[in-house]
């Protein structure tokens, strides 16, 4: 059962251009939603996270937004560019406690800037 | 500060043998999990370790098996290969400090993985 379920699949976006992310999530036990960048033949590196008490949270050209009611969130890649073409994960666990933290990931969606 | 590091970074091994992968996290971090990566299947969580005991485990048989040395070291052993444990597998590391509310705690960094074959 897929409990986190990421689209596109894959994006073509324009350098400069806005890259957005989607994702919705089943188990409403969820309360930690990090996003994962990865490159090939790198492991996953944390962007940026969110907890379900904020809407929205900002770091450089990196945004998610959360709808809780909706159980969806998303990224948003302001300003695209060229090195941001990478596998993008989201991600969802059930809390900060050991036990706890397993992460339960999205398909991915394969990023593609144009220069 | 270094960051996660996994031994070795490419494995070939023969169907019905086994493989041990090792995992060192974080300097100072605690909790240490790991993930299989297949095109098929996606990311998908094994187990997490924290003070050398198994805090949870995801939906993989027995032959997959795990532990934790009192460095915060990892290890994880597959015994029986089948062609399909062929996969990407991801060593995660988090602070983990009990009690702790603050999110980098349990903030999950991964190094670069070990690419395991099985022919």
């Amino acid at each position: 059962q897929q409990q986190v379920k990421q689209s596109p699949q894959s994006l073509i976006v324009q350098k400069g251009g806005i890259s957005i992310i989607n994702c919705a999530y089943e188990n409403t036990a969820f309360d930690y939603f990090p996003w994962y960048q990865q490159f090939p033949g790198k492991g996953p590196a944390l962007l940026i996270a969110i907890r379900p008490d904020v809407s929205e949270k900002k770091e450089g050209r990196f945004t998610i937004s959360f709808n809780k009611s909706a159980k969806q969130f998303s990224l948003h890649i302001m300003d695209s560019q060229p090195g941001d073409s990478a596998t993008y994960f989201c991600a969802a666990s059930k809390g900060r406690d050991t036990g706890r933290r397993a992460l339960t990931f999205g398909s991915g969606t394969r990023l593609q800037v144009q220069p | 500060k270094a960051g996660v590091t996994q031994t070795p970074r490419y494995l070939i091994k023969t169907r019905g043998q086994q493989v041990t992968l090792s995992c060192s996290p974080i300097s100072g971090h605690r909790s240490v999990s790991w993930y299989q990566q297949t095109p098929g299947q996606g990311l998908q969580f094994l187990f997490e370790y924290f003070s050398e005991t198994q805090r949870n485990k995801g939906n993989f048989p027995g032959r997959f098996s795990g532990r934790q040395f009192s460095n915060s070291r990892s290890e994880m052993n597959v015994s029986t290969l089948e062609l399909g444990d062929s996969a990407l597998y991801l060593c995660a590391s988090s602070l983990a400090v009990g009690g702790d509310p603050s999110p980098f705690t349990y903030e999950q960094y991964f190094g670069p993985g070990t690419r395991l074959t099985v022919t």
